[in-house]
C-alpha cells in the first residue's frame, strides 16, 4: 500500500498568513493527488485536483505543486473560512490512501 | 445542481447486516465510478471501495479492511449506487459518504450517513 506522510498534523496562523502544506508518498504516484478541506461536522470539498489543478469555485489563494513522491498544498494569505482540516489523497494505486489530515487552528 | 444523499445509517450489533444507499441527481449516473468514503469518531478519512461505470465493467475495488464483509453496487435505473455492510465490527462505526469519480475522483460529496455497531 501507498502511505501518504502529511506534516505538520496542525498548525496555528494567523488571518493574512502564508501556509504550506506538504504530503509525501512512499512511492511516486505522479500527480494522482487531490486536496480536500473539511469544516466540522461537513463533508469535504476538494480543493486541488491532479496535484495543481485548481477546482472551479475554489478561491484562487489555495494552489498545489508537485509530482512523484512530494506534494504542497499553500494557501497565500489565510482567510478565516480557511481554518478547518485538510487532507491528501493519493489515487494511483489501490487502496486509494488519505494523509491524515492538518488542522489548521487560529492563533 | 448535482447532489448525493446518503441514507440508510442505524444503531446495530457487532455481526449483523445494513445496507447504505446513494441517491444521486443532477448528473449521468451510469457515466461515473461511485465510491464509498468513511471517518470514524474524530478520525481521519479512509477510502472503503468504488464501483466502475458499467462501460468500464462495473467492477469493485476495496480496501483490505472491508474486503470479503463489504460489497458495493449501483443500479443505474435509479441513479442509486448501495454500500452492502455484512458481519459488522465495532471498528466500522462512522458516518459513510458517497462521492464520484475515478480520473480525477470526490469532486462531490453527500453530506454522510452515521453507522454506529454497537451491542
Amino acid at each position: 500500500d501507498i502511505q501518504m506522510t502529511q506534516s505538520p498534523a496542525s498548525l496555528s496562523a494567523s488571518v493574512g498568513d502564508r501556509v504550506t502544506i506538504t504530503c509525501r508518498a512512499s512511492q511516486g504516484i505522479r500527480n494522482d493527488l487531490g486536496w480536500y478541506q473539511q469544516r466540522p461536522g461537513k463533508a469535504p470539498k476538494r480543493l486541488i485536483y491532479a496535484a495543481s489543478s485548481l477546482q472551479s469555485g475554489v478561491p484562487s489563494r489555495f494552489s498545489g505543486s508537485g509530482s512523484g513522491t512530494e506534494f504542497t498544498l499553500t494557501i497565500s494569505s489565510l482567510q478565516p473560512e480557511d481554518f478547518a482540516t485538510y487532507y491528501c489523497l493519493q489515487h494511483n494505486s489501490y487502496p486509494w490512501t488519505f494523509g491524515q489530515g492538518t488542522k489548521v487552528e487560529i492563533k | 445542481e448535482v447532489q448525493l444523499v446518503e441514507s440508510g445509517g442505524d444503531l446495530v450489533e457487532p455481526g449483523r447486516s445494513l445496507r447504505l444507499s446513494c441517491t444521486a441527481s443532477g448528473f449521468t449516473f451510469r457515466d461515473y465510478a461511485m465510491n464509498w468514503v468513511r471517518q470514524a469518531p474524530g478520525k481521519g478519512l479512509e477510502w472503503v471501495g468504488f464501483i466502475r461505470k458499467k462501460a468500464s465493467g462495473g467492477t469493485t475495488e476495496y480496501a483490505a479492511s472491508v474486503k470479503g464483509r463489504f460489497s458495493i453496487s449501483r443500479d443505474d435505473s435509479k441513479s442509486i449506487a448501495y454500500l452492502q455492510m455484512n458481519s459488522l465490527k465495532t471498528e466500522d462505526t462512522a458516518v459513510y459518504f458517497c462521492t464520484r469519480g475515478y480520473t480525477n475522483p470526490f469532486d462531490y460529496w453527500g453530506q454522510g450517513t452515521l453507522v454506529t455497531v454497537s451491542s
